[in-house]
């Protein structure tokens, strides 16, 4: 059974192209979290999807950032413009549900973004 | 107020002893209450969930709840120097579906 997996792993970008991330959660999973660490912090939410759905964008910043969980296929973070300060590292989790009492979420390796 | 405080760290311990790591919320409406180790480079890693008060054994993890004092901690027992890492405490109200981590806490077990 495979896990969250997320590509690329490593992202490099010059200030003002597009970054666009995958996540494909784990096997029966529907429900996908992404989350940004920066270097030496902890990690921030950001966005809560299910399928073709945004539950919970309140992390989200208002501009340049998006997220879509499709019917088909894999979770995508798209940042439009990037600066440097987006340099960071992008986690994707999935559950089987929303996680509640009794579930958890599982994290993929994670795409490290270098904006240059 | 940071929702989700750690102590700050580092913290050092020597091989075989027992690490303590501390983590308090602000939220009362929490329900959820997760530790992730997160070695340097690499993704959170979930080693303990812990929902009501008390203790929650899991081999050398004890993972403690207190509500009322909205604390929840995590003991490693015989520390090894493989449990050199930072570790994340998450903390999720019901049904929110996002946890919020804290900054978490470096963690270097000395051979």
């Amino acid at each position: 059974n495979a896990g969250v997996m997320q590509n690329p792993r490593h992202l490099v970008r010059r200030r003002g192209q597009e970054a666009r991330l995958r996540c494909s959660p784990m096997k029966g999973h529907s429900h996908v979290y992404w989350y940004r660490q920066l270097p030496e912090e902890g990690l921030k939410f950001m966005v809560y999807l299910q399928k073709e759905n945004i539950i919970d964008e309140s992390g989200m910043p208002k501009e340049r950032f998006s997220a879509e969980f499709p019917k088909e296929g894999p979770s995508i973070l798209r940042i439009q413009q990037v600066v440097r300060g987006d340099s960071a590292a992008y986690f994707c989790a999935s559950s089987p549900r929303q996680t509640a009492l009794n579930t958890e979420a599982f994290f993929g390796q994670g795409t490290r973004l270098t904006v240059v | 107020q940071k929702e989700v405080e750690q102590n700050s760290g580092p913290l050092s311990v020597p091989e075989g002893a027992i690490a303590s790591l501390n983590c308090t919320y602000s939220d009362r409406g929490s329900q959820s209450f997760f530790w992730y180790r997160q070695y340097s480079g690499k993704s959170p890693e979930l080693i303990m969930s812990i929902y009501s008060n008390g203790d929650k054994e899991d081999g050398r993890f004890t993972a403690q709840l207190n509500k009322a004092s909205q604390y929840v901690s995590l003991l490693i027992r015989d520390s090894q120097p493989s449990d050199s890492a930072t570790y994340l405490c998450a903390v999720m109200a019901t049904n929110a579906g996002k946890s919020t981590f804290g900054d978490g806490t470096t963690l270097t077990v000395k051979p």
